[in-house]
């Protein structure tokens, strides 16, 4: 059974600093990762998604890479700002049917 | 991508009642997701919705507890039934388009 597992599971940071949000998942026989943002009360919306094929994603001020053997990826953001703060949630796909198994989620706090 | 809308919401329900949340997509896809946040917790799949079949329930989940109906390739709904405080939860349907798996807003629910 796929376990996803997010560090830190919350992180604070003053504005224009660079971060790294890690996930590791247990079984590397995955189909695709997806990295999303989620805002208090709100819903999921999708940030970058990475391919079993693929190293890393870039979109603006975020890249997620992705290291299949060894069951891991990272969010890395750049300049952060106080809009960047929520709750990011790393997500693996296992083509069980698409089904996605979730990370706990690290909630970020970006202080102007 | 995917627009999705749901209703309603958010809801306060009492105790021993029944919710049915709609979920609309913009567009034709065969396979819909529920899935439950429950407070300060990650994403959990509830059930697997295809067009023309009887949902597929992840363990710990039951259709008579929450039946789902799949009419037609953009809509579904979830029906909480006989509610429970502990069933106090976002609520959020989700399409994979493309690989790439979009969320509805979700629906706050709390039963009193």
């Amino acid at each position: 059974k796929q376990e996803v597992t997010q560090i830190p599971a919350a992180l604070s940071v003053p504005e224009g600093e660079n971060l790294v949000l890690n996930c590791s998942f247990t079984d590397s026989a995955i189909y695709n990762l997806q990295w999303f943002r989620q805002d208090p009360g709100k819903g999921l919306t999708s940030l970058l998604l990475i391919q079993s094929s693929q190293r890393e994603q870039t979109s603006g001020r975020l890249n997620a890479s992705l290291d299949k053997s060894s069951g891991r990826s990272t969010l890395y953001i750049a300049a952060s700002q106080p809009g960047d703060s929520a709750t990011y949630l790393c997500a693996v796909n296992n083509n069980a049917g698409n089904m996605l198994t979730f990370g706990g989620g690290t909630r970020l706090m970006v202080k102007p | 991508s995917a627009v999705i809308s749901q209703k309603p919401s958010r809801d306060i329900c009492q105790r021993g009642t029944s919710l049915t949340i709609q979920c609309q997509v913009d567009s034709q896809v065969t396979m819909m997701f529920w899935y439950r946040q429950q407070p300060g917790q990650s994403l959990t799949l509830i059930a697997t919705a295809n067009q023309g079949s009887e949902a597929t329930y992840e363990s710990g989940f039951v259709i008579d507890k929450f039946p789902i109906s799949r009419p037609n390739l953009t809509f579904s709904t979830l029906t909480v039934s006989n509610m429970s405080p502990e069933d106090s939860s976002i609520y959020l349907c989700s399409v994979v388009v493309t690989y790439e798996q979009y969320f509805g807003p979700g629906t706050r629910l709390t039963v009193t």
